[in-house]
């Protein structure tokens, strides 16, 4: 009974490169949920979707960033054109429902930006 | 929107003694108060939770208290061990979505031995 799982769970890009982060739920979760965590700090709500649509971005910045959750496969937030400052620890959660169950996380992506 | 503030930032106990973190809130519309654990490299995971109609809520060492006049929770760990040194956020949710929970800045918890 897999968890949240995250891949990569380490990447490494240079400036204006782009990165790609996936996140598979836990198994009959269809709610996910983007975190950014920058050292010592919490979680920083990003974007909600359900499968094939976004519920909320309002902690999405609005350049650079897109996140998807299609159909079949994972959900993938999408980094472009990477600035130093994206560098942090981003965090998928998902949950059984919109609102009453657990939000359950994966282990991170670190990304590092050179 | 909510904002959730949490103390101390970092907490250093001996074994055997007790935590305690702190955080308020200032969405008093807030209902749902959940804690994490985040261990070194890996993501947060609950370890309790507490409704608004609810003042106290108990697991073995582990309790958590709620003060809605005060918009403050708090987390108390009984007879703390090595292995509950950890990173502790709480959180607090505003509604009924998930997506609007907002997380306190954690609390850096070392138990030595």
């Amino acid at each position: 009974n897999a968890g949240v799982m995250q891949n990569p769970r380490h990447l490494v890009r240079r400036r204006g490169q782009e990165a790609r982060l996936r996140c598979s739920p836990m198994k009959g979760h269809s709610h996910v949920y983007w975190y950014r965590q920058l050292p010592e700090e919490g979680l920083k709500f990003m974007v909600y979707l359900q499968k094939e649509n976004i519920i909320d971005e309002s902690g999405m910045p609005k350049e650079r960033f897109s996140a998807e959750f299609p159909k079949e496969g994972p959900s993938i937030l999408r980094i472009q054109q990477v600035v130093r400052g994206d560098s942090a620890a981003y965090f998928c959660a998902s949950s059984s429902d919109r609102g009453s169950g657990e939000l359950f996380f994966g282990e991170g992506s670190r990304l590092t930006v050179l | 929107g909510e904002n959730v503030e949490q103390h101390p930032s970092t907490l250093s106990v001996q074994e055997g003694d007790s935590a305690v973190i702190k955080c308020t809130y200032s969405d008093s519309a807030s209902n749902y108060f959940p804690w994490y654990k985040q261990e070194l490299g890996k993501g947060p995971q609950l370890i309790i939770d507490i409704r608004s109609n609810v003042g106290e809520k108990k697991d073995q060492r582990i309790a958590v208290t709620l003060n809605k006049t005060a918009k403050h929770f708090s987390l108390h760990i009984t007879e703390t061990q090595p292995e509950d040194s950890a990173v502790y956020f709480c959180a607090a949710k505003v509604g009924f979505n998930n997506n609007d929970m907002r997380f306190g800045a954690g609390t850096r918890l070392t138990v030595k031995p």
